[in-house]
């Protein structure tokens, strides 16, 4: 069982917005500013998309944003398209220099 | 750049020795720590734990009694032991660079470990 909650699966056509969570506590995610989310296309290595709950690093599009409230932070996808078809995993900082992963949610781009 | 280096199959009840050797930017650098994660098959990823240039370590709770990492920053290198490996064990290890506070900006390309008599 993950340390971050996150759905096993999203769905949406291309061109439109989805949303995925990221469940934790107060002493992780509704702590510490430190959400990251990673896209990872099976056989790849994985690619940081937002860091800090919402920076996006330099050279992510646009399209990739993320926020938070309260213990949960999401990362939002607009504008669907079929290279976003991926797994996307959320980290936080768990506190005494642990660090914690979701189990992960496979993105399917219809 | 980070490249993981090791043995892919390790026997049950024996030691996972990994290496990663980290060009383009320097193991020095009071900037970052270097990280250890893994991703097991038909799972998720799992942080294993993390280095400071001065050998200063931070591991997962849930392996720290198994795990052991070393850092020569004359070969701008850091490497990861694990004893007493199981099929559990068996996972891609990726080698990856944290900023300060933290995330993990690059990785390496992955070192595939299967446990297995």
């Amino acid at each position: 069982q993950s340390a971050l909650t996150q759905p096993a699966s999203v769905s949406g056509s291309p061109g439109q917005s989805i949303t995925i969570s990221c469940t934790g506590t107060a002493s992780d995610v509704g702590t510490y500013k430190l959400v990251s989310w990673y896209q990872h296309h099976p056989g790849k290595v994985p690619k940081l998309m937002i860091y800090e709950d919402d920076k996006r690093p330099s050279g992510v599009s646009f399209r990739f944003s993320g926020s938070k409230s309260g213990n949960t932070a999401s990362l939002t996808i607009s504008g669907l398209q079929a290279e976003d078809e991926a797994d996307y995993y959320c980290c936080s900082y768990g506190g005494r220099f642990n660090w914690l992963f979701g189990g992960g949610t496979k993105l399917t781009v219809l | 750049q980070l490249q993981e280096s090791g043995p892919g199959l390790v026997k049950p009840s024996q030691t996972l020795s990994l290496t990663c050797t980290v060009s383009g930017s320097s193991i020095h650098n009071g900037n970052y720590y270097w990280t250890w994660i893994r991703h097991h098959p038909g799972g998720g990823l799992e942080w294993i734990g993390y280095i400071y240039y001065d050998g200063n370590t931070y591991f997962n709770p849930s392996l720290k009694s198994r795990l052991t990492m070393s850092i020569d920053t004359s070969e701008n290198q850091f490497s990861l032991n694990l004893i007493f490996v199981t099929a559990a064990d068996t996972a891609v290890y990726y080698c990856a660079r944290c900023p300060i506070p933290g995330y993990f900006d690059y990785w390496g390309q992955g070192a595939p470990v299967t446990v297995s008599s």
